[in-house]
């Protein structure tokens, strides 16, 4: 069975300070990742996944199988960034068709 | 391209009923996910369409039921409703086929509240 855990239901930090948003994930196969982020009343979008090693907005997140993490991580934090954070796994079944399993969610608070 | 839409956005039903919510994907999408999203939860999935076909489920009862039209529009449906089925009801599009990166894109929700 696959699994996102994301330990924290709030993290509120001051602007400019550095974001880590833990994503912690349990599947027996080779993981996807992904970070989807949602602002207050829009809809839930992408912000980045693993595969693509790529930074967006700032955000950076690393796989880590080892500790089988995929932390969400930003230097300098901005009011902007407040919004609901949600990791979420791409896993392959039997069948060959893939599905996402998503944490609980984040929401990150940016104070000035 | 409006993205991905969803009908109604809100709706109110009483236990027992049956509901019928609708999503019309991205254009060029062929792919319609569905997922219920339980208040302080992240998305759970229920099922997926692909070419008017359920090709993968969640851990959902048959009375989540869902069909998708030729032109890849999808309808969820759910009977005799239960206080828990209250909910946002997401769906999802994405470009389908066995091995493709389709990455998922999301409508608005529709909230769905039992009494």
């Amino acid at each position: 069975a696959q699994r996102v855990t994301q330990p924290e239901k709030l993290l509120s930090v001051f602007k400019g300070a550095p974001v880590e948003l833990k994503c912690n994930y349990s599947y027996s196969g080779s993981p996807e990742l992904f970070w989807y982020v949602q602002y207050s009343r829009q809809r839930l979008q992408l912000l980045l996944r693993h595969i693509s090693r790529e930074s967006i907005k700032g955000f950076t997140a690393d796989l880590n199988k080892g500790e089988t993490s995929f932390h969400l991580k930003k230097p300098f934090a901005q009011e902007e960034d407040s919004a609901m954070y949600y990791c979420a796994l791409k896993g392959v079944s039997t069948r060959g068709y893939s599905t996402l399993t998503f944490g609980k969610g984040t929401m990150l608070l940016v104070s000035p | 391209d409006a993205g991905v839409t969803q009908s109604p956005t809100h709706l109110i039903k009483t236990r027992g009923q049956q509901v019928t919510l609708r999503c019309s994907p991205k254009s060029g999408h062929d792919t319609v996910s569905w997922y219920q999203q339980a208040l302080g939860q992240g998305p759970q999935f229920i099922f997926q369409y692909y070419e008017e076909e359920e090709r993968q489920r969640g851990n959902f009862p048959d009375r989540f039921s869902g069909h998708q039209f030729p032109n890849y529009s999808s309808e969820l449906n759910v009977n005799a409703l239960l206080l828990g089925d209250s909910a946002l009801y997401l769906c999802a599009s994405s470009l389908g086929g066995l091995g493709s990166t389709d990455t998922q894109y999301f409508g608005p929700g529709t909230r769905l509240t039992v009494l």
